[in-house]
Parts: structure tokens; sequence; C-alpha cells
């Protein structure tokens, strides 16, 4: 099986800082990797799909990078909506999910 | 539009069954598989499996294997989780999602496993 190890488990930022959120692969998944968001109560919603594509409607702040087995996750000015739990998720083979990153305002 | 509809919360006790289910619509229904994922009060998500809709074939995570069952009957579009031999760390949100890549999901189905 694969595993996905990311981090920060969680994190806390100020208004407008950047934030980064790193995933790593077990083992080479070329960029068939996702970023969700949850919020509390809410079904996941996805925001970046195959590494480094922004699903429609997603604000531009939010970016994906990387290839293999080392992707990187950034919001590039944390906005007070962002607060959430984000989950880096692999689907080259079955599915497999990161611990999530409890994103706080500080 | 795509939307994915869950069947409503359930309660347990221990040892019985719970089946979930999954209506599909604004989309072909077989073109897609339906993954499904738990997530425990508190806790991260776990792939609980998935079911290709095209020909019913599955896939299942080895820590549910025997107790999971996963099917789909496509005159309604709709998909349906089974689980068994329930145990109180099987309490959960369980959700459906379009997928893979799940980029649509259903609303979550509140499983509560208690006697």
């Amino acid at each position: 099986d694969i595993q996905m190890t990311q981090s920060p488990s969680s994190l806390s930022a100020s208004v407008g800082d950047r934030v980064t959120i790193t995933c790593q692969a077990s083992q080479d998944i070329s960029n068939y990797l996702n970023w969700y968001q949850q919020k509390p109560g809410k079904a996941p919603k996805l925001l970046i799909y195959d590494a480094s594509n922004l699903e429609t409607g997603v604000p531009s702040r939010f970016s994906g990078s990387g290839s293999g087995t080392d992707f990187t996750f950034t919001i590039s000015s944390l906005q007070p909506e962002d607060i959430a739990t984000y989950y880096c998720q692999q689907y080259d083979n079955l599915l497999t999910f990161g611990q999530g990153t409890r994103l706080e305002i500080k | 539009q795509v939307q994915l509809v869950q069947s409503g919360a359930e309660v347990k006790k221990p040892g019985a069954s719970v089946k979930v289910s999954c209506k599909a619509s604004g989309y072909t229904f077989t073109s897609y598989g339906i993954s499904w994922v738990r997530q425990a009060p508190g806790q991260g998500l776990e792939w609980m499996g998935w079911i290709s809709a095209y020909n019913g074939n599955t896939n299942y995570a080895q820590k549910l294997q025997g107790r999971v069952t996963m099917t789909t009957d496509t005159s309604t579009s709709t998909a349906y989780m089974e689980l068994r031999s329930l145990r109180s760390d099987d309490t959960a949100v369980y959700y459906c999602a379009r997928g893979p890549p799940t980029d649509y999901w259903g609303q979550g189905t509140l499983v509560t496993v208690s006697s």
C-alpha cells in the first residue's frame, strides 16, 4: 500500500501569510495527487487535482506543485475563510489520504 | 449539476449491519466508479473501497475485507455500501464520492454504533 506522510499536522498563521503544507508518498505516484479542504461538519472539497491543477471556482491563492513522491500545497495569502483541515490524497494505486493539516488563525 | 445524495443517519447495535445508499445524478452513472470514505469523530479520512459502476468490480481496504460489500443499481444510479458485524469503532461519518479521482462527494451519513 502507498503511504502518504503529510506535514505539519497543525499550523497557526496570520491573515495574509503564505502557508505551505507538504505531502510525501512512499513510492512514485507521478502526479496522481489531489488536495482537499474540509470544514467542520462538511464533506471534503476538491481544491487541486493532478498535483497542480486548480479546480474550477477555487480561488487562485491556492496552488499545488510536485510530482513523483514530493508535493507541496500553498495558500499565497491566508484568508479567514481558509480555516479548515487540509488533506492530500493519492490515487495512483487505490486511494490513500494524508493525516491532515489543521489550519488555524493566529 | 453533479450530485450525490446519501441516506440518513443510522443508529445500530454492536454486531448489526448497516447499508448506506448514495444516489447519483447529473452525469452518466456508469462512466465513473464510486469510492467510499469514512471519518471517525475527530479523526482523518479513511478509504474503505471502490466499485466500478460500469461492471461492478470492487476493491476493498484490507482491514474491512469480509465485512464490507459495495454494490450498485444502474437502473436507479444508486450505489450501496453495507458494513456487517458493526463495532463501536465503526462509528463514523460515511461518505460516497465519484471516482477516483474523487471530485464530487455526498453529504455524508452518520452511523453510530452503540449498545
